[in-house]
C-alpha cells in the first residue's frame, strides 16, 4: 500500500530565504510523485511531478524536488521565497496502474515580509 | 480552455437532508475523480470514472453516497441522507486518458459542505 508523510504541518520563512518542505513516501512499486499547491479559495494546482525520468524535477514558479529512492523522500525546495508562495502544499503519490492519488496531510507555508 | 468547475461552491444543510454536488470536467477528459477532505484530515480518494463507467469506487465511505456520470460528461455526487461527519470539502478532478502514461489530474476549486 502507498502512503505519504509530510513531516511539517506548518513552515514559516522570511521572504527571500530558501524554502524546504519535507515529504517521505512508502510504495510497493515504482511510484509517481507529485507536489500540488492550494492557494486560498482556489483549486489544487500541480507544481511538479516525478514519473521515473530525471530524479531532480523542476516545476513552476521556481520550485523543484529531488526523488531519493534510498531515503524514500521527495522534498520540495525553492531558493528564494516570495510572498505569493504562501499556500498549502501537498505531497502526493500514485503507484502502478491505479490512478487514485494518495495525499499527504499538507504543509502550510507562511512567508513573512 | 475552461478548467474543472464545481457547483455549488458552498452548501449548508441539515442532518438528514439530501445534497447533490456537481462537477464539470475539462472537455475531452475521460477520467473523472472525486476526493474529499474532512476537517483536519488528508484529502482522500472517493472514486474514479472512465467515461460513464465506475473504474474504482474503493474510497466511497458508505451507501449514502451515490456518484453518477451520465453520458460520460459531468458528474454528480449525491449524499442521502447527510450526516454530520460528511462535512468537508469535496474536490473533483479530471485527466486525459493515454494508455500507459499517467496524466496530471486537474482539480476544481471544491465544494465546501457543512452538515448541521
Amino acid at each position: 500500500a502507498q502512503s505519504v508523510t509530510q513531516l511539517d504541518s506548518h513552515v514559516s520563512v522570511s521572504e527571500g530565504t530558501p524554502v524546504l518542505l519535507r515529504c517521505n513516501y512508502s510504495s510497493s512499486y515504482s511510484p509517481s510523485l507529485f507536489w500540488y499547491v492550494q492557494h486560498p479559495n482556489k483549486g489544487l494546482q500541480l507544481l511538479l511531478k516525478y514519473t521515473s525520468a530525471a530524479t531532480l524535477v523542476k516545476g513552476i514558479n521556481g520550485f523543484e524536488a529531488e526523488f531519493k529512492k534510498s531515503e524514500t523522500s521527495f522534498h520540495l525546495t525553492k531558493p528564494s521565497a516570495h510572498m505569493s508562495d504562501a499556500a498549502e502544499y501537498f505531497c502526493v503519490v500514485s503507484e502502478g496502474g491505479r490512478r487514485a492519488l494518495t495525499f499527504g496531510s499538507g504543509t502550510r507555508l507562511q512567508v513573512q515580509p | 480552455e475552461a478548467g474543472v468547475t464545481q457547483f455549488p461552491s458552498h452548501s449548508v444543510i441539515e442532518k438528514g437532508q439530501t445534497v447533490t454536488l456537481r462537477c464539470d470536467p475539462i472537455s475531452g477528459h475521460d477520467n473523472l475523480y472525486w476526493y474529499r477532505r474532512v476537517m483536519g484530515k488528508e484529502i482522500k480518494f472517493l472514486l474514479h470514472f472512465v467515461k460513464e463507467s465506475k473504474q474504482d469506487e474503493s474510497g466511497m465511505p458508505n451507501n449514502r453516497f451515490l456518484a453518477e456520470r451520465t453520458g460520460g460528461t459531468y458528474s454528480t455526487l449525491k449524499v442521502q441522507p447527510a450526516e454530520l461527519e460528511d462535512s468537508g470539502v469535496y474536490f473533483c478532478a479530471s485527466s486525459q486518458f493515454t494508455s500507459g502514461i499517467y496524466n496530471e489530474q486537474f482539480f476544481g476549486p471544491g465544494t465546501r459542505l457543512t452538515v448541521l
